[in-house]
């Protein structure tokens, strides 16, 4: 039953190796959305998408690349992979198109660039 | 862009006292403010919000308070009890169709003493 559902929870990899990760939501929401966590909490969107087109793109080096296949699933695949990409990702999901802005986030997932 | 500061980054109550986390934003156009709770390797948990037309918002043992004027909006938590310990985090946005947004503060770490 869970509402954003985020694969794999955790990513361990080394530098250079290119990664993806999926994200899903079931609560027929119209938006999706990355953010990144670092170690000190701080939480900072990557980017957002409405019924599949991306609206934001936060200065996010183009070693990411989000992707939408449908308004269900986001899922975000970096290339070439840094030490400074390790973080905490989000997924999140909202319903703009209501006029509600809630959004709620998945799990996260944990990835350690060594 | 919008800025939003939140303070203090770390508060220590008593259980059964209440605690206040205080908020301040730089966009005059916002008009969202969420909070988010994050427990220790989970995601954010949206548990309270309120929108710029209203000035104050309860939920049993949480409430939050907006002023416009200011520029600042507080969540109160009173009769504070150990799992109330967590990540607190305020968020700031204007609704405006898919190009919403949220600002996240950094984060307040309180501990509920037993």
């Amino acid at each position: 039953d869970t509402a954003v559902s985020q694969t794999p929870k955790y990513l361990v990899t080394q530098m250079g190796n290119d990664k993806s990760i999926k994200c899903e939501q079931n609560l027929g929401h119209d938006t999706m959305y990355w953010y990144k966590q670092d170690s000190k909490k701080f939480l900072k969107i990557m980017f957002s998408y409405n019924n599949k087109e991306l609206i934001i793109n936060e200065t996010v080096p183009n070693r990411f690349s989000p992707k939408s296949p449908d308004k269900a699933h986001l899922n975000l695949h970096i290339n070439s992979l840094e030490l400074g990409d390790s973080a905490v990702y989000f997924c999140a999901s909202s319903q703009v198109d209501r006029g509600r802005y809630e959004q709620y986030f998945g799990p996260g997932t944990r990835l350690t660039v060594t | 862009g919008e800025n939003v500061e939140q303070h203090p980054s770390t508060l220590s109550v008593q259980e059964g006292d209440s605690a206040v986390i205080k908020c301040t934003y730089s966009d005059s156009a916002s008009n969202y403010f969420p909070w988010y709770k994050q427990e220790l390797g989970k995601g954010p948990q949206l548990i309270i919000d309120i929108r710029s037309n209203v000035g104050e918002k309860k939920d049993q043992r949480i409430a939050v308070t907006l002023n416009k004027t200011a520029k600042h909006f507080s969540l109160h938590i009173t009769e504070t009890q150990p799992e109330d310990s967590a990540v607190y985090f305020c968020a700031a946005g204007h609704n405006t169709g898919a190009n919403s947004k949220l600002t996240f503060g950094k984060g307040i770490t309180l501990s509920v003493r037993p």
